[in-house]
C-alpha cells in the first residue's frame, strides 16, 4: 500500500542550483498536483495535471516546471533555486471529481 | 490574500474539553474538505461536505457547511490527546473539484 511516494524527504540547495522533486502514485489516479506549505500560509497549489500529457498552473507556479509523461509520475523541477522556495512540498493525487486528495509525506527543501 | 481564513490559529485545551474551529471565506465553494496533518506527514482527509447546511459527524467530530457554502466549522466534543494535530480546511471552486484552496490551519494541542 505505497499510495503517493515522494523523494527525497529532505534536500538542501544553494541559490541557483536546479533539482527535481519526484512524485509517484500507484493508485492509477488521473489527477496529480503539487502544493507548497509555508508557516501561516496553508498549502498553496503550484501545478496540477488531469492526465498524462496535460498540465496546468496553480496559484504559485513561478520558478517551477512540471511534466506528466505517465499516469504514475509527476516530477516538479526547480530550474534555478531561490531562498523564497524554501518550503515543504507535497504531492497529491486523486480520481477526477473525487473531492478527496491523497498526499505524500512531503519534501522539506532549504535553499541557502 | 488568503481565500480561506481559519480561527483560531492555535488552540491548547485540557483533555475532556469541547472546542470549535472556524473556516471562513467571502467566496462560494462547491465543496469543503477538512484534513488533519501530523508532523512530518501529509494531510489526511477527515470529511467532505458538499451541500449548504450539511452536517456530518465522525465519532466526536462534527462538521458543518454554511448555508451559503462560504464557511464551515469543526466541533470536537470531549477532546482527547489523540486529537492533537494541525487541522486544515480546504475549499474547491466550482468546476475544479480537486484544485483546493487551503485555510491557514489550526494547530490543536490537547493536554492530558
Amino acid at each position: 500500500n505505497a499510495g503517493v511516494t515522494q523523494t527525497p524527504k529532505f534536500q538542501v540547495l544553494k541559490t541557483g542550483q536546479s533539482m527535481t522533486l519526484q512524485c509517484a502514485q500507484d493508485m492509477n489516479h488521473e489527477y496529480m498536483s503539487w502544493y507548497r506549505q509555508d508557516p501561516g500560509m496553508g498549502l498553496r497549489l503550484i501545478h496540477y495535471s488531469v492526465g498524462a500529457g496535460i498540465t496546468d498552473q496553480g496559484e504559485v507556479p513561478n520558478g517551477y516546471n512540471v511534466s506528466r509523461s505517465t499516469t504514475e509520475d509527476f516530477p516538479l523541477r526547480l530550474l534555478s533555486a531561490a531562498p523564497s522556495q524554501t518550503s515543504v512540498y507535497f504531492c497529491a493525487s486523486s480520481r477526477p471529481e473525487a473531492r478527496r486528495l491523497f498526499f505524500g509525506s512531503g519534501t522539506q527543501l532549504s535553499v541557502l | 490574500t488568503q481565500l480561506l481564513e481559519q480561527s483560531p490559529q492555535f488552540l491548547s485545551i485540557q483533555e475532556g474539553e469541547n472546542l470549535t474551529v472556524y473556516c471562513n471565506s467571502s467566496s462560494v465553494f462547491s465543496s469543503l474538505q477538512w484534513y488533519r496533518q501530523e508532523p512530518g506527514e501529509g494531510p489526511v482527509l477527515l470529511v467532505t461536505v458538499v451541500t449548504g447546511g450539511e452536517v456530518k459527524k465522525l465519532k466526536r467530530l462534527t462538521f458543518q457547511f454554511g448555508d451559503a457554502r462560504k464557511d464551515s466549522s469543526l466541533h470536537i466534543t470531549a477532546a482527547q490527546p489523540g486529537d492533537t494535530g494541525l487541522y486544515l480546511c480546504a475549499g474547491a471552486r466550482i468546476g475544479g473539484a480537486n484544485n483546493l484552496f487551503f485555510g491557514t490551519g489550526t494547530r490543536l494541542t490537547v493536554i492530558p
